[in-house]
């Protein structure tokens, strides 16, 4: 089975921009995390999809939302993106909910917003 | 809300030794998980357990429920197991039902 894949790998924006990222989970799972990894605060939780419904958010602002397609896929969109927002973005998906399931990771995407 | 303490930051062994990382968690979980991130960003998910012990090769991870703590050993080190380790704790219910909570994550650098 082919692993977590993730669009773009790499991406640079200015400030004000907006970013659409996008993540395709390992074929039969149906749940969808995202998650931000910064030096500083570590991996943070930011939302998980399962069924196309999304279960839970962390402590992000508006600006960060995402969906889960029906085939599983998901995109997370950070809309006015400010210098802060840099970080990799990683992506995990599970066959059932990510809390209590094995998590398969993407490779991640790294935003730089300059 | 939950507290994921790991212990210590960094680390650093000879090749051989035997390596424990701790990780303790304030509130009752559903699950825990063990990750490991190499350099360059990949994390791959090495245990996920609620209750026990579990072994995959040269890993063990352990958890104890009532002291709300878990423990990754890593048996007979090698240089390749360089890598940042990281705890998660996840919930089944209540308000933080579907998050994940993280570790700062533990540092290990093995010298050949």
């Amino acid at each position: 089975k082919a692993g977590v894949t993730q669009t773009p790998r790499y991406l640079i924006k200015t400030r004000g921009q907006q970013v659409t990222l996008s993540c395709s989970p390992i074929s039969g799972h149906r749940s969808v995390s995202w998650y931000q990894q910064t030096p500083g605060q570590g991996l943070q939780f930011l939302f998980e999809y399962f069924s196309e419904t999304q279960r839970n958010k962390g402590n992000f602002p508006g600006r960060f939302s995402g969906r889960q397609f029906s085939n599983s896929r998901s995109e997370m969109n950070v809309s006015t993106l400010e210098l802060g927002d840099s970080a990799l973005y990683l992506c995990a998906s599970s066959l059932g909910y990510s809390s209590t399931d094995t998590q398969y990771f993407g490779p991640g995407t790294r935003l730089t917003v300059l | 809300k939950n507290e994921v303490e790991q212990s210590p930051q960094n680390l650093t062994a000879q090749e051989g030794e035997f390596i424990t990382i701790n990780c303790s968690y304030s509130v009752g979980i559903s699950a825990l998980h063990w990750l490991q991130q190499h350099p360059g960003g990949g994390i791959v998910s090495l245990f996920m357990l609620s209750s026990g012990k579990k072994k995959h090769g040269r890993l063990i991870a352990t958890i104890n429920i009532q002291e709300k703590h878990s423990s990754l050993h890593i048996t007979a080190s090698h240089p390749r197991d360089s890598a940042v380790y990281i705890c998660a704790v996840g919930y089944a219910g209540g308000t933080s039902y579907g998050k994940l909570t993280f570790g700062q994550g533990t540092i290990l650098t093995v010298h050949p």
